[in-house]
């Protein structure tokens, strides 16, 4: 199974909300990223996570807050978003960092509208 | 940083003609190279990878070349069919560097 499932599919939040973006893998992969992809453009890296802690953090606005409780999940944690932020969020996963396989597998994304 | 470039931007072919995008790198420490096909209101799909260990490899009818000393790589798609219809996005990344740098993506139309 190299299946990484993302919830919700879709989400339309106003610039005071606060929501959530979720994200699973049951492949025991101990990395896990997320993206930022606008439109006809190639995903942005915004944070990684390695073996349950924040690895990479790609000076990503504070409105964006990342959290992985268990090596299966990943959230991130919206609040006081803008129209700009509107794009589709793109869960990965690999295997590890350290290793030699960095294939990373993606889910379907949430694409996020804000009003 | 590492730098991807990925041509061309768009690509129409007919269908059973063969399709090749092309992506050069500037770090030579780089040495994983993915190729993704995103189709239309779906994530990335990796399609075929490439190490830099080795020069040439294929499946089915996707192949992808590597030439290490001009640091590019191609990905090669023969007998095209109407489903290869999508954005395709080249990668590159070193081994424990936790990051892909990714080209802009070609659009690749099929034609039946």
């Amino acid at each position: 199974d190299t299946e990484v499932t993302q919830t919700p599919k879709h989400l339309v939040m106003g610039m005071t909300n606060k929501k959530s973006l979720k994200c699973e893998q049951h492949m025991g992969h101990r990395a896990m990223y997320w993206y930022k992809q606008k439109a006809k453009k190639p995903p942005e890296l915004m944070f990684v996570y390695s073996y349950e802690k924040l690895s990479i953090n790609e000076s990503v606005p504070s409105r964006f807050s990342p959290e992985c409780p268990n090596s299966s999940l990943l959230n991130l944690h919206l609040h006081a978003l803008q129209p700009e932020d509107s794009a589709l969020y793109l869960c990965a996963s690999s295997q590890t960092l350290a290793g030699s396989t960095d294939t990373q597998y993606f889910g379907p994304g949430t694409r996020l509208t804000v009003l | 940083g590492e730098n991807v470039e990925q041509h061309p931007s768009t690509l129409s072919v007919q269908e059973g003609d063969s399709a090749v995008i092309k992506c050069t790198y500037s770090d030579s420490a780089s040495n994983y190279f993915p190729w993704y096909k995103q189709e239309l209101g779906k994530g990335p799909q990796l399609i075929i990878d490439i190490r830099s260990n080795v020069g040439e490899k294929k499946d089915q009818r996707i192949a992808v070349t590597l030439n290490k000393t001009a640091k590019h790589f191609s990905l090669h798609i023969t007998e095209t069919q109407p489903e290869d219809s999508a954005v395709y996005f080249c990668a590159a990344s070193m081994a424990n560097a936790g990051k892909s740098t990714f080209g802009d993506g070609t659009t690749l139309t099929v034609k039946p």
